[in-house]
């Protein structure tokens, strides 16, 4: 089962350049996210998707868009690459209509912005 | 607003001691409770859970109560093993479910 799986797992970028993670589930879940981990801070919420063709912002949307490709995919762009953006990107999904409905999660894309 | 403190870490402890990690939360409405387990380059994987109050969450020996009295979800292990060493995450969802909360993390070194 291959669950969430993003790529790439690991990205160096220089401050200015973009690119774009991708995030991938099979399991038929309706909604995703995109988190940043940093040292100390925990799991912080950049964007989610309730359902297809919906986003929100988080805790942390600046310098980021997302895209809600269709209900498998869901991706997060920086358009112009910061320091402050270095950090592990991890993507979650959920079935929101379940009454536990926990998340789960990719293994992580580490990503340094020099 | 909803928000959740877990202890800092590191912990150490030796193999076979016993392990809490406090977790409290604040929560606008009737959250559910998770613990989640980080090993080392790897995601999150969902550890346990409790969906209301005096539920007990359990799995490969940890367990944790949701105490809705105390706003706690406290982990425990009655022995702990190298095998545990990894980061302990407390997260909260509300029932719109849109949304989680994370704890900062407890890292958790077990020495043989």
């Amino acid at each position: 089962n291959a669950g969430v799986t993003q790529t790439p797992k690991f990205q160096v970028l220089k401050t200015g350049q973009s690119m774009t993670l991708q995030c991938a589930q099979d399991m038929n879940h309706n909604s995703m996210y995109w988190y940043r981990q940093d040292p100390g801070m925990g799991l912080r919420l950049i964007y989610y998707s309730a359902s297809e063709g919906t986003t929100d912002k988080g805790e942390v949307p600046n310098g980021y868009n997302v895209s809600r490709l269709n209900k498998r995919e869901f991706s997060l762009r920086l358009e112009s690459a910061a320091p402050s953006q270095t950090s592990v990107y991890f993507c979650a999904s959920r079935y929101s209509r379940s009454t536990t409905g926990e998340l789960f999660f990719g293994e992580g894309s580490r990503l340094t912005v020099l | 607003g909803n928000s959740v403190t877990q202890m800092e870490g590191p912990v150490t402890l030796s193999e076979e001691a016993f392990l809490t990690i406090n977790c409290t939360y604040t929560a606008t409405g009737y959250p559910s409770l998770f613990w989640y387990v980080q090993y080392p380059g790897e995601g999150l994987q969902l550890l346990l859970k409790a969906t209301k109050a005096d539920d007990k969450g359990s799995n490969k020996g940890f367990e944790a109560t949701y105490r809705k009295e105390t706003t706690s979800f406290h982990l425990e292990k009655g022995s702990v093993q190298v095998s545990d060493s990894a980061v302990y995450f407390c997260a909260l969802g509300l029932r719109e479910f849109n949304k989680f909360y994370f704890g900062s993390g407890t890292k958790l070194n077990v020495k043989p």
